[in-house]
């Protein structure tokens, strides 16, 4: 059971997009509707962004989106800003298991 | 609103058994959900340990399993990990969770702040 892949690092200026990517397999991003995006500041736990591939928890900005194909889950932010840089995970249920990705860190410019 | 708190040692020899619970507030464990436990090692991801559900059905991680037990006191409204064999590989922040499981969702609704715990002789 191997982690979810995704990019180590993802970087843009102020006002512009990005998209963290998590890729997995049919038996877990594949295979359900179950994915999840968190952001983690320095010291801090991580916090829930995204839910069920496409869904905002309340009071989490409409700057961020989520969406799949296939093995591969998306979380978009658009509009960057200073605030949003952070590490970001991915989170897939798979069954009687749980994986997470590697994590990314976004670095706004 | 949940809140968990996790309580346990901050440092533990090798060898030995790590115990640490969560205390659950703002909710019944008894009324649902799965109650999770996730490590962080210092500068790299979170990593799934395991999850127990309030009837005391628990799953783990398969490349820990033999070594991880997540139990549930329901009375005291808390949930407890226990991780035995401890190698320094095993320092790490340790997050109590709960693991929304309900409308056909599957997600990590709420976290514990964490707590740090090292492994050294």
């Amino acid at each position: 059971q191997s982690a979810l892949t995704q990019p180590r690092s993802v970087s843009g200026s102020p006002g512009q997009s990005v998209t963290i990517s998590c890729t997995g397999t049919s038996s877990d991003v594949g295979g359900y509707d179950y994915v999840s995006w968190y952001q983690q500041h320095p010291g801090k736990a991580p916090k829930l962004m995204i839910y069920d591939v496409n869904k905002r928890p309340s009071g989490v900005p409409d700057r961020f989106s989520g969406s799949k194909s296939g093995n591969t889950a998306s979380l978009t932010i658009s509009g960057l800003q200073a605030e949003d840089e952070a590490d970001y995970y991915c989170c897939s249920y798979a069954g009687a298991s749980v994986l997470f990705g590697g994590g990314t860190k976004l670095t706004v410019l | 609103q949940v809140h968990l708190q996790e309580s346990g040692p901050g440092l533990v020899k090798p060898s030995e058994t790590l115990s640490l619970s969560c205390i659950v507030s703002g909710y019944s464990i008894s009324s649902g959900f799965y109650w999770g436990w996730i490590r962080q090692p210092p500068g790299k991801g979170l990593e799934w340990l395991g999850n127990i559900y309030h009837s005391g059905t628990t799953y783990s991680n398969p490349s820990l399993k033999s070594r991880v037990t997540i139990s549930v006191d329901t009375s005291k409204n808390r949930f407890s990990l226990k991780l035995s064999s401890l190698t320094a590989a095993d320092t790490a922040v340790y997050y109590c969770a709960t693991y929304y499981s309900g409308s056909g969702s599957y997600y990590w609704s709420s976290w514990g702040q964490g707590t740090l715990v090292t492994v050294s002789s």
